[in-house]
Formats: C-alpha cells, sequence, structure tokens
C-alpha cells in the first residue's frame, strides 16, 4: 500500500544552520504531497505543498520540490531559527480535494539551539 | 483561512465514562471529517473517515462501537470514546476537507486522560 518515510528524529541544529529532513513515499498514479508542522500541544499546520510533480512548495523560508524520479519530497531550509523547534510530517493523499485520506509519515523532531 | 474549532482542548475523565470532542469547521463547509488518535512522539493514526450525512468509515483495528463518530451536518463533527480506560489516553485530532478548501484543516487537539 501507499506510504512515507522519514528520516529518524530527533534532529538538533544550531541557530542559522541548514535543514534538511528527508522524505520519500511509496504510491501509485500521482500522489500530492505536504509538509505539516505540529508544535508542542498543538494540532497540524500546513507548511507547504506540490501536487505534480517538479513543482515546488514553499513557505516560510521552507521549501520541498516534488522528484517523481526518485519518489522524493525533502524538506530545506536555509537558516533555521529556534522558533522553528517543532515536529514535521511528510504526507501524501492520493485523492486531493475530494475527501481522501492523508498519509503521514512518522514524524521528525527537531529541536534548534541558540 | 479555514479554521477548525476543536473542543476541549484538554479532558481528564474517570474509567468508565464517556467523552465527548467536539470539532466544527468555523468559516466553510467540510463534506469530510478526519478523526486522528497521536501517541506520544509518535505519527497520527487515522481512526476514521465520515461525510456529511453517513456513516464514519473506520480504519482496520479500530473499534466503532467504543469510538463513536457523528458528523450530522456540514460544520459539526464528533467523537464519543464510550467507557473510556486508561489505554485510551491519548491526544486525538480532527482534519476537515472541502472541494472549497483545497485543502485539510487541522483541529488543535484534545488531550483525553482517563484515570
Amino acid at each position: 500500500g501507499d506510504s512515507v518515510t522519514q528520516m529518524e528524529g530527533p534532529v538538533t541544529l544550531s541557530e542559522e544552520a541548514f535543514l534538511t529532513i528527508n522524505c520519500t513515499y511509496t504510491a501509485t498514479g500521482y500522489p500530492s504531497l505536504f509538509w505539516y508542522v505540529q508544535y508542542p500541544g498543538e494540532g497540524l499546520q500546513l507548511l507547504l505543498k506540490a501536487t505534480k510533480a517538479d513543482d515546488k512548495g514553499s513557505n516560510k523560508g521552507f521549501e520541498a520540490t516534488y522528484r517523481k524520479e526518485t519518489t522524493s519530497f525533502h524538506l530545506e531550509k536555509g537558516s533555521v531559527q529556534v522558533s522553528d523547534s517543532a515536529v514535521y510530517f511528510c504526507a501524501l493523499t492520493k485523492i486531493y480535494n475530494q475527501g481522501g485520506k492523508l498519509i503521514f509519515g512518522q514524524g521528525t523532531e527537531l529541536s534548534v539551539k541558540p | 483561512g479555514a479554521v477548525v474549532s476543536q473542543h476541549p482542548s484538554r479532558v481528564i475523565c474517570k474509567s468508565g465514562t464517556s467523552v465527548k470532542i467536539e470539532c466544527r469547521s468555523l468559516d466553510f463547509q467540510a463534506t469530510t471529517m478526519f478523526w486522528y488518535r497521536q501517541f506520544p512522539k509518535k505519527s497520527l493514526m487515522l481512526m476514521a473517515t465520515s461525510n456529511e450525512g453517513s456513516k464514519a468509515t473506520y480504519e482496520q483495528g479500530v473499534e466503532k462501537d467504543k469510538f463513536l463518530i457523528n458528523h450530522a451536518s456540514l460544520t459539526l463533527s464528533t467523537l464519543t470514546v464510550t467507557s473510556a480506560h486508561p489505554e485510551d489516553s491519548s491526544f486525538y485530532i480532527c482534519s476537515a476537507s472541502s472541494a472549497d478548501n483545497y485543502g485539510y484543516t487541522f483541529g488543535s487537539g484534545t488531550r483525553l486522560t482517563v484515570v
């Protein structure tokens, strides 16, 4: 079945360091891909998305490119801040905008130290 | 933007009692609601999917008689944990989707503790 695999956490970085969180997926067809962020004790917020191959999603300095050839959607940020400390989830859906369920990766905890 | 209000944010209940969690879409019509359960430092486990006016579709291994889901209107879905036990203690999150919303909007979650 369809699945999402993220790199293991926790990831600990110093402020202003470069961030990469790897995400690969297994799915037939052309899924839509997402990155969500969860701050402690809260629900999930959409960080960015891409709905077709070669699309680049970006928001708040974060970027991810939908690479169909490598089935990947790696999250990157050039300079992280302490406020970026959170858990990041990669996800996919096969039926975007029609009530299709999201399939999540296991989450990667990011801790940014001053 | 789209907002989903989830209440309560925290609830403590005694073992054997039932607890109801509400999710409301405030500025859009949620044709589909998803209910997730999240264990500490774990990913989200989809429990069920509900479409307005229809019975919920439960994921394999989720007890439908224990986790009652109602989606009677386009703006409200409820999850009732019946006869709660300590092992039901968890973080529950709802998510709403509609064609007009172009995506998924998550509630802020409910921390359930059964004592």
